[in-house]
This record gives structure tokens, sequence and C-alpha cells, in this order.
């Protein structure tokens, strides 16, 4: 069974940078063609892609938050971090982690629960 | 503005068929594979079709999906007011070199 779990803080203020841990189980990612993503959605907003790390360290980010975002894997701590610098109100969110199987296209298998992140003073 | 357009919402009665569609362009669903997302009130989003039409175990064959040059679309039979949700379609962009969501399709089952 995999699982994800997305953990940080949920109050952050404006211009200080997130820092988000995403701890899964049920699969390696040591394991040719899996990944795990982050993706945000905004209070009564679509969701939106934020970076992508493979099991050989490739990264992907969104070309809009390219400058903003870092992400990095602990494999033997089955973890993903990503951070985020210069927070602004805007950023206020639901940050989920996802699994990324090896598919034909991007496909996010299994996602956590999400965790709600406030940009506010 | 999202890159991917999708219908705010649809809607039908218990029992019925309906259609969520998604367009694109070349740079996303013309030359890239779909996923569709399905997102219960409060809960992540899950993944329904991936690859265009193929569904992960476990996702019932009411759910189906079909791509046709830059536009896909997601198949929904037998509805039940369990599936009263909003679906999501996603691909990746090679221009934007981004995956790139769609607005979302709020469905509602009368």
């Amino acid at each position: 069974q995999i699982t994800l779990k997305e953990s940080g803080p949920t109050l952050v203020k404006p211009t200080q940078t997130l820092t988000l841990t995403c701890t899964f189980s049920g699969f390696s990612l040591s394991t040719s063609g899996v990944g795990v993503g982050w993706i945000r959605q905004p209070p009564g907003k679509a969701l939106e892609w934020l970076a992508l790390i493979y099991w050989d360290d490739d990264k992907r980010y969104s070309p809009s938050l390219k400058s903003r975002l870092t992400i990095t894997k602990d494999t033997s701590k089955n973890q993903v971090v990503l951070t985020m610098t210069n927070m602004d109100p805007v950023d206020t969110a639901t940050y989920y982690c996802a699994h990324r199987r090896p598919c034909g296209g991007d496909c996010y298998f299994s996602w956590g629960q999400g965790t709600l992140v406030t940009v506010s003073s | 503005q999202s890159v991917l357009t999708q219908p705010p919402s649809v809607s039908a009665a218990p029992g019925q068929k309906v259609t969520i569609s998604c367009s694109g362009s070349s740079s996303n669903i013309g030359n890239n594979y779909v996923s569709w997302y399905q997102q219960l009130p409060g809960t992540a989003p899950k993944l329904l079709i991936y690859d265009n039409n193929k569904r992960p175990s476990g996702i019932p064959d009411r759910f189906s999906g079909s791509k046709s040059g830059t536009s896909a679309t997601l198949g929904i039979t037998g509805l039940q007011t369990g599936d009263e949700a909003d679906y999501y379609c996603g691909t990746w962009d090679s221009s934007l070199s981004s995956l790139v969501f769609g607005g979302g399709t709020k469905l509602t089952v009368l």
C-alpha cells in the first residue's frame, strides 16, 4: 500500500521561506521511472503543478515558479522536500505531494492528504 | 486562465451518462498523454484515467477516457450521487515545459 504525507508549517509570514516534507511508504524513489511531485490548490481554485523529482535526481519545475522552488530527495529516509522562497498571500493553498509511476504521460497515481498553508502577517 | 479549457459545470440524473471535455492545443493535448482526476469534496485528487484511456486498478469501467486531436473527453456512465465531485484533466505542455491542468469541472448528479 502506497501512502504519502505532507508536513510543514500551517502559517508562514510574507517573504518567509516555506519548507514542506513529503514522507512516503510503499514504493522506492530508487526505482526507475518513479517520481514524486508537488501540486497545490488555492482555496476554491484549480490544481497547479509545482515540481517533480525523478528516481535519478532529475528535476522539473513550473516555469512560473522556478526561481522560487527547490525540490530534493532523501532516498534513505523516503522523503522529498520542497522549499519555496519569498512567500506571498497568493501562495495560500493546500499543498499535495504525489507519487508518479512510470506511464506514457504525467500521471500521479497516489496522493497525500494535503496540507493547508496560509500566508499571512 | 488555465491552459486547458473545461466547462465549469455539468449535471445529469442518476443512472445517466455525462461527458466532460478538455480542450487544449498541439503543444499539450495534441502531442501528449492526458490524465483525469476526481476530487471529492474535501479530499485529495484521485487518478481516474491515465495515458488518455487507461484506468488504474480499482477504477470501475463506468469511467472512460478518449482523445481526439487537441481535445480529450472523460465519460461517466451509470451516474451515482457519489460521483459528485470536481474533475480535472492534466497533461504535459511541451512549449511551457510544465504539467498543466484544466480549470476543473463540477459534476452535479441531480
